[in-house]
């Protein structure tokens, strides 16, 4: 299933600068995105969302982008700190015509280590 | 601030026997989920239950596997007879509508 796809395993950033994650996507039918940061042994931690029906959201440091005519989302983290090194998922949220899920398809994630 | 608690959280059983992992959901969630993840694989959805009823199940979530919330906070999901792939991590997941997702720490289970 590679309906959401991260296409970069890891990530190195200094501290104080931007992170830039990405995401993509193949299903139209997706509405509704979602930013998670994973720690190791620990489960997935809800960071930012954003509706298909926006561009733009932006929580504090975080940031993310929807271009759907690109089927493309990015979380921007500005300035990056040391304890946002983790891994980080994007997932997706399908509404199929006439149907209903809240079923979330996840990506691979990317390593992001912010060195100080 | 609440969070999603799970247990046990690890869990080390022979192929063949019967597991129950356990999940107190936030408690004005209204929407619940697991999920799970082997080894290097992605996150992968499993079953998402409302008003005390299955509302979607995977391919995955055969007849071996149950899930149920007998006293209202517990929220559980039954191997019957558990096989060595399902060696994963278990995450339990709440919400209190149908968009945002709130996962617990996870269980590790390892089937031998």
């Amino acid at each position: 299933d590679q309906q959401v796809k991260q296409n970069s395993p890891s990530l190195s950033v200094q501290e104080g600068r931007i992170s830039i994650l990405n995401c993509d996507y193949t299903n139209s039918m997706f509405d509704y995105f979602l930013w998670y940061k994973k720690y190791p042994a620990e489960g997935p931690t809800f960071l930012i969302s954003i509706s298909s029906i926006k561009d733009k959201n932006e929580d504090g440091r975080f940031t993310v982008f929807l271009n759907k005519s690109a089927k493309h989302l990015s979380l921007h983290i500005v300035p990056s700190q040391p304890g946002d090194s983790a891994v980080y998922f994007c997932a997706a949220r399908g509404r199929p015509l006439g149907g209903a899920t809240n079923k979330l398809i996840f990506g691979t994630g990317t390593l992001l280590a912010v060195q100080p | 601030e609440p969070e999603v608690t799970q247990t046990p959280s690890h869990q080390v059983t022979q192929m063949g026997q019967e597991v129950i992992l356990r999940c107190v959901p936030i408690s004005n969630h209204l929407y619940f989920y697991w999920y799970r993840q082997i080894l290097g694989q992605k996150v992968e959805f499993l079953v998402s239950f409302y008003n005390n009823e299955i509302s979607e199940k995977s391919e995955i979530f055969d007849d071996q596997f149950s899930v149920e919330r007998p006293d209202g906070s517990n929220f559980t999901l039954k191997i019957r007879s558990t096989k060595l792939e399902d060696s994963a991590m278990y995450f339990c997941a709440g919400g209190r509508d149908q968009e945002t997702q709130y996962f617990g720490p996870g269980t590790r289970l390892l089937v031998l």
